[in-house]
C-alpha cells in the first residue's frame, strides 16, 4: 500500500515569505506527527494530532508555526515569515494507534532552504 | 520529561567489524523502537522491543531491551556498507502516542 507521502520535495524561499508543507498519512493511520531535524541531527518533534485535534503542540518553536488537519488525513504545516533559522528537513510520521506500541512510518521530509 | 540517550554519538569501523549502541534513559517506557534513516529519506522502522529482557534478531542485528524497560541495545555482526545511516531510538511511555526519540547514532561502515 502507499506510504507516508510529503510534498514538495525541496522547497527553496526568501526570507520573510510564508511556505506550507504537505503530509499525506497512510490512509486508516489517526495519528500524525510532524518533526524537524537539521543536518545531521536527530529529531525535533512540533506537533502531533489525533484525528483533526492536536493535544500536543508543545514543540512548536514560535508562532510563526502552524499546522491543522482536516477530515483525519491531510495535514499542512505552515511557517510565516520563514527566518533563516527555519532551514531543516521537515518530517512527517503517521501511526496506528490501536497497536498500543505508535510505531511510525514517515515520509521522506521535505527540505526547506531559506535564502 | 522521559530523555533517551544514545552513544555513541559518532562510529566508524571497517566491513566485517561487530559494534554495539546503546540507547539509555532514567525513564520507564512500555515499549522502544529502533529507526534506521538513510540521507535524504524517512527514517524507517527496524523492531519494536515491549518486554523486559526482551531480544530481537534481524538478520545481522540484535537489539535487547533492558529488564526495567530503561534502556536497549543494538548489536550488528559483521557490520557491512549497507548498515551505514543514523540509528534513532524511541520510547513510548504509555500516557499517549507520542514517541520520544533519541539524537541518534551516526554510523559509518568503510568497505
Amino acid at each position: 500500500g502507499a506510504g507516508v507521502s510529503q510534498s514538495p520535495s525541496n522547497k527553496v524561499t526568501e526570507k520573510g515569505k510564508d511556505v506550507e508543507l504537505r503530509c499525506d498519512p497512510i490512509s486508516g493511520h489517526t495519528a500524525l506527527y510532524w518533526y524537524r531535524q537539521s543536518l545531521g541531527q536527530g529529531l525535533e518533534f512540533l506537533i502531533y494530532f489525533q484525528g483533526n485535534s492536536a493535544p500536543d503542540k508543545s514543540g512548536l518553536p514560535s508562532d510563526r508555526f502552524s499546522a491543522e488537519r482536516t477530515g483525519g488525513s491531510v495535514s499542512t504545516l505552515t511557517i510565516q515569515r520563514t527566518q533563516q533559522e527555519d532551514s531543516a528537513v521537515y518530517l512527517c510520521a503517521s501511526s496506528l494507534v490501536r497497536t498500543s506500541t505508535y510505531e511510525q512510518y514517515f515520509g521522506p521530509g521535505t527540505r526547506l532552504t531559506v535564502t | 520529561t522521559q530523555l533517551l540517550e544514545q552513544s555513541p554519538q559518532f562510529l566508524s569501523i571497517q566491513e566485517g567489524e561487530n559494534l554495539t549502541v546503546y540507547c539509555n534513559s532514567s525513564s520507564v517506557f512500555s515499549s522502544l523502537q529502533w529507526y534506521r534513516q538513510e540521507p535524504g529519506e524517512g527514517p524507517v522502522l527496524l523492531v519494536t522491543v515491549v518486554t523486559g529482557g526482551e531480544v530481537k534478531k534481524l538478520k545481522r542485528l540484535t537489539f535487547q531491551f533492558g529488564d526495567a524497560r530503561k534502556d536497549s541495545s543494538l548489536h550488528i555482526t559483521a557490520a557491512q556498507p549497507g548498515d551505514t545511516g543514523l540509528y534513532l531510538c524511541a520510547g513510548n511511555a504509555g500516557a499517549n502516542s507520542k514517541l520520544t526519540f533519541g539524537k541518534g547514532i551516526t554510523l559509518s561502515v568503510r568497505p
